[in-house]
């Protein structure tokens, strides 16, 4: 069975500080995996995908994440967060399967 | 272009009473899906439809029953509905390995 862990709740990060958010997951084989960002009050926006070759991939926003075999991860960076970026990021693996998401707050 | 449509944005129902949700895309895609957003838990697949006159169960398909009308239509009926069903309710509908266009979302209350 398919499942995915973000393994922090919430993160706190200072405006202009790096950002990394986790995702570990569980599936037969290599999976489509996507992050998603929830502002306060909205529908989730697609950030970026991965469906196969360069394991490091950009998305929107200047956010990027890299696929590592190895350790069944799809980690989320950026490297200097903005205000506007505080909301809440999910991973999805194999498209249909969200993990249950990561705060994001960040303070001035 | 409005994307993904979903109608009401609120509602508040007694127990027992039904309702449909509403969901309407106009990305031309064949691939549509509801899902239920809970605290902690991230979003849950309720019911998915790969292509006109397809529908298939998610994870969390009992209480709910789901029509798609067309192409663009694709609705979520709560026939009875109860407590453990106040959720926020987002359609999604995509076409490419499972990319999907999330609507805004209604978030129901039930007493």
């Amino acid at each position: 069975a398919q499942s995915v862990t973000q393994p922090d709740i919430h993160i706190t990060v200072s405006e202009g500080a790096s950002l990394e958010l986790r995702c570990n997951y569980s599936y037969g084989a290599t999976p489509y995996l996507f992050w998603y960002v929830q502002s306060p009050g909205q529908g989730l926006q697609l950030l970026l995908k991965y469906f196969s070759g360069d394991t490091l991939v950009q998305g929107i926003k200047g956010f990027e994440a890299e696929f590592k075999r190895s350790q069944s991860s799809f980690n989320l960076r950026k490297p200097s967060v903005h205000w506007s970026d505080a909301a809440e990021y999910f991973c999805a693996v194999g498209g249909l399967s969200f993990g249950a998401g990561t705060t994001v707050t960040v303070r001035a | 272009n409005a994307g993904v449509t979903q109608t009401p944005k609120f509602q508040v129902l007694k127990t027992g009473q039904s309702m449909t949700l509403q969901c309407a895309q106009d990305m031309n895609h064949n691939s549509m899906y509801w899902y239920r957003q809970d605290p902690g838990m991230g979003l849950r697949l309720i019911y998915y439809s790969a292509s006109e006159g397809t529908t298939d169960k998610g994870e969390v398909p009992n209480g709910y029953n789901v029509s798609r009308l067309n192409k663009r239509e694709f609705s979520l009926r709560l026939e009875s509905a109860a407590p453990s069903q106040t959720s926020v309710y987002f359609c999604a509908s995509g076409d490419y390995r499972y990319e999907q266009y999330f609507g805004p979302g209604t978030r129901l209350t039930v007493t």
